[in-house]
């Protein structure tokens, strides 16, 4: 079964720091993993997702995350934050052979000035 | 290309009714998913529609119930409210129903049940 472990539920950083949200999943085969996020009273926008090849992966708004395998974790970073980074971040992971997506609890991340 | 939209944005019901959302995919998508968003339970997969058939569904009461029409567009129904189902419901949709696919999700219906 898929599950999807998100340490943190809030993350402050600095305007201008790294910004670095963890992500773990539970998987018995080699997964899809996701990254989106959500602004306030809007849905969900795909920031980055992993399927297969390069394990570095790049995304929107300057974000990007590595899959790693040996350690079931697909972390995402951005090297400076911005203010309008603040939004609550979920990673997600798809079955084998479905599309549904399966959540983690989310990351509230608040960018101080 | 329009986005993935839902209407109502807000409703409020009372409980004991019952309630029809509505989710419009992007042109081109044959796939349809929702999910219920909660502060308790976070983000739930309700079901998933292809081509008018329910492909998957998660672990929800059977008053939870949708259905998908030949446009693509697809409608969930929650009969006998509760007040545990206030929440915001998202619908998303993509191309096709592989895992690797990308789902584009809706603004969300927020419903209150008083």
């Amino acid at each position: 079964a898929q599950s999807v472990t998100q340490l943190g539920s809030h993350v402050s950083v600095s305007e201008g720091a790294l910004v670095l949200l963890r992500c773990n999943y539970s998987s018995s085969v080699p997964p899809y993993l996701f990254w989106y996020v959500q602004y306030p009273n809007q849905g969900l926008q795909l920031l980055l997702k992993y399927t297969t090849g390069a394990t570095l992966v790049k995304g929107i708004n300057g974000f990007e995350a590595e899959f790693k395998k040996s350690e079931t974790s697909f972390h995402l970073t951005k090297p400076s934050a911005h203010m309008s980074d603040a939004a609550e971040y979920f990673c997600a992971v798809t079955p084998t052979g479905a599309n549904n997506l399966f959540f983690g609890t989310g990351t509230r991340l608040t960018v101080i000035p | 290309k329009a986005g993935v939209t839902q209407t109502p944005r807000y409703l409020i019901k009372t409980r004991g009714q019952q309630v029809t959302l509505s989710c419009s995919p992007i042109s081109g998508h044959r796939s349809v998913s929702w999910y219920q968003q909660t502060p308790g339970q976070g983000l739930q997969f309700l079901f998933e529609y292809f081509s008018e058939t329910q492909r998957n569904k998660g672990n929800f009461p059977g008053r939870f119930s949708g259905r998908q029409f030949s446009n693509s567009r697809s409608e969930m129904n929650v009969s006998t409210l509760e007040l545990g189902d206030s929440a915001l419901y998202l619908c998303a949709s993509s191309l096709g129903y592989r895992a690797e696919e990308t789902q584009y999700f809706g603004p969300g219906t927020r419903l209150l049940v008083l």
